[in-house]
């Protein structure tokens, strides 16, 4: 069974310091994907990005960072420089890869990181 | 792009309703997914479906049913509300496993 661990319940830091938000993940298929998305006040999902699990390349988009470790099972994000507009609860999310043409495995999610950034 | 759109952004039911929760998706996704968000418990699949009239159990199917006539529209279905059911519901579709659409949610409170 596949499974997401985020430790991080809560995190709060003060704006324009940096945060780390860590994911923990568990699965014996060589043929996945991660995600992370974002969920602010209003509630909506926002996709942040997707990996495959054939590739390790870290990634940077603005403050943004992913750093994927198939070694320790990881898929950490941080947040540069944080600000206030990136208080929201994160959520880490896995999938397999389809088993039939057109198929798709469910999401599986953490259970979620609310981080507060405070002026 | 993908929208998918869930009927009611708030709902307020009473105990032992039948509850209706409906999600339309407008790109003709095979797969579609019904997740319940709590606080500190994540999101957590109820039931997803992978074509028309199918229908597939997720973690936590119990008090509930699903019913998939089109491919774009998926319902879940409470069939006695109670107050634990009182959560967000949030509908996803996907035309494979790279990505998913989630809808804006549904908030409903069981008084």
């Amino acid at each position: 069974a596949q499974k997401v661990t985020q430790a991080q319940t809560e995190i709060s830091v003060v704006e324009k310091e940096d945060v780390t938000l860590d994911c923990v993940y568990e699965t014996r298929d060589t043929t996945y994907y991660l995600f992370w998305y974002k969920q602010p006040p209003s509630g909506e999902l926002v996709f942040l990005i997707r990996r495959n699990s054939f590739d390790e390349q870290n990634e940077i988009s603005g403050r943004y960072s992913w750093n994927f470790q198939k070694s320790t099972s990881s898929f950490n994000f941080t947040i540069t420089a944080s600000q206030v507009v990136d208080s929201a609860v994160y959520f880490c999310a896995l999938s397999l890869a389809g088993l039939r043409e057109g198929g798709s495995e469910k999401l599986v999610f953490g259970k979620g990181t609310k981080l507060t950034v405070n002026p | 792009d993908v929208k998918v759109t869930q009927s009611s952004r708030y709902l307020v039911k009473r105990t032992g309703e039948k509850v209706f929760l409906e999600c339309v998706q407008d790109m003709d996704h095979e797969n579609m997914f019904w997740y319940r968000q709590d606080p500190g418990l994540g999101l957590r699949l109820i039931y997803f479906s992978y074509d028309v009239k199918m229908k597939e159990k997720g973690d936590i199917p119990e008090g509930y049913s699903v019913s998939r006539e089109k491919k774009e529209r998926f319902s879940l279905i409470l069939e006695s509300a109670s107050t634990n059911q009182t959560s967000m519901y949030l509908c996803a579709s996907s035309l494979n496993s790279y990505g998913y659409t989630f809808g804006s949610g549904t908030r409903l409170t069981v008084v």
